[in-house]
C-alpha cells in the first residue's frame, strides 16, 4: 500500500498571503489529522478530519483551516500568512478516529514564510 | 490537558550498545495508547511501537522495547543492539480521551556513535 502523501514538499511565500496544502491519505483510512512543527512549539495538533466532519480542533487561530473530501484527501489553508507560520506541516491518516488509532504519517510539507 | 515530557534532549551510544530513552506523562485517564515514534533526518515521522494503557504486558518489536509503568506514569523506549540507522529523533506521544489529537513530547536526539 502506498504511504501518505502530501503535496507540495516545499513552498515559499510571503506575508499575508495564503497557502493551501494537500494531504492523500493510505488508501482505505479515512481520518486526517494534521500538525505543524517548529524548532521552538515542537510538534502541536492543528485539526483532524473523519468522513468530511472536523472531529477535533488544537489552538490555533482561524487563519487555520482545513476540509475533506469524500475521497478522504485532506486540504488545509492558512490565509493571511505570518512570519510565525514558517514550520514543518505533518499529515497523519488513520482507519478511523478515535484514541486506540495509529497514526501514519506524511512525509511533510516545508513552508516557509519571508 | 495532558502533558509529556522527554528529560533527554540528546543521547549517544555506540552501535551495538543498548540505550533507554526516557518518557513520563501527566494524565488523569484510565485509558490511553502511548507511542514512540522516529523521526530521521528525512522528517518523515515513522512509529516505532505501541503501548496500550490497560495491557500490563510491555510492547516489544524486534530491537525495540517499552517499560510501561502505568502508575508512575513511565514509559521508556529501549533501543538493543543499536544500529546506525537508529540515529533520529525519538518522540514519544499520547493519546488518549481528550480532543487533542496526538500529544507529543519535545524530542530526544540520538546519536550512534560507529
Amino acid at each position: 500500500k502506498a504511504g501518505v502523501t502530501q503535496t507540495p514538499r516545499y513552498l515559499i511565500k510571503t506575508r499575508g498571503q495564503q497557502v493551501t496544502l494537500s494531504c492523500s491519505p493510505i488508501s482505505g483510512h479515512r481520518s486526517v489529522s494534521w500538525y505543524q512543527q517548529t524548532p521552538g512549539q515542537g510538534l502541536q495538533f492543528l485539526f483532524e478530519y473523519f468522513s468530511e466532519t472536523q472531529r477535533n480542533k488544537g489552538n490555533f487561530p482561524g487563519r487555520f483551516s482545513g476540509r475533506q473530501f469524500s475521497n478522504s484527501r485532506s486540504e488545509m489553508n492558512v490565509s493571511t500568512l505570518e512570519l510565525g507560520d514558517s514550520a514543518l506541516y505533518l499529515c497523519a491518516s488513520s482507519l478511523s478516529s478515535g484514541v486506540q488509532e495509529t497514526q501514519y504519517f506524511g512525509p511533510g510539507t516545508r513552508l516557509l514564510v519571508l | 490537558a495532558q502533558t509529556v515530557t522527554q528529560s533527554q534532549p540528546e543521547m549517544s551510544v555506540q552501535e551495538a550498545e543498548t540505550v533507554t530513552l526516557s518518557c513520563t506523562y501527566d494524565t488523569s485517564e484510565s485509558d490511553y495508547y502511548l507511542f514512540w515514534y522516529k523521526q530521521p533526518p528525512s522528517r518523515q515521522m515513522i512509529l516505532v511501537i505501541r503501548q496500550e494503557a490497560y495491557k500490563q504486558q510491555n510492547a516489544t518489536e524486534n530491537r525495540f522495547s517499552v517499560n510501561f509503568q502505568k502508575a508512575a506514569k513511565s514509559f521508556s523506549l529501549k533501543i538493543s543492539d543499536s544500529q546506525l540507522g537508529d540515529a533520529a529523533m525519538y518522540f514519544c506521544d499520547y493519546s488518549g480521551g481528550g480532543a487533542d489529537g496526538l500529544t507529543f513530547g519535545k524530542g530526544t536526539h540520538l546519536i550512534i556513535q560507529p
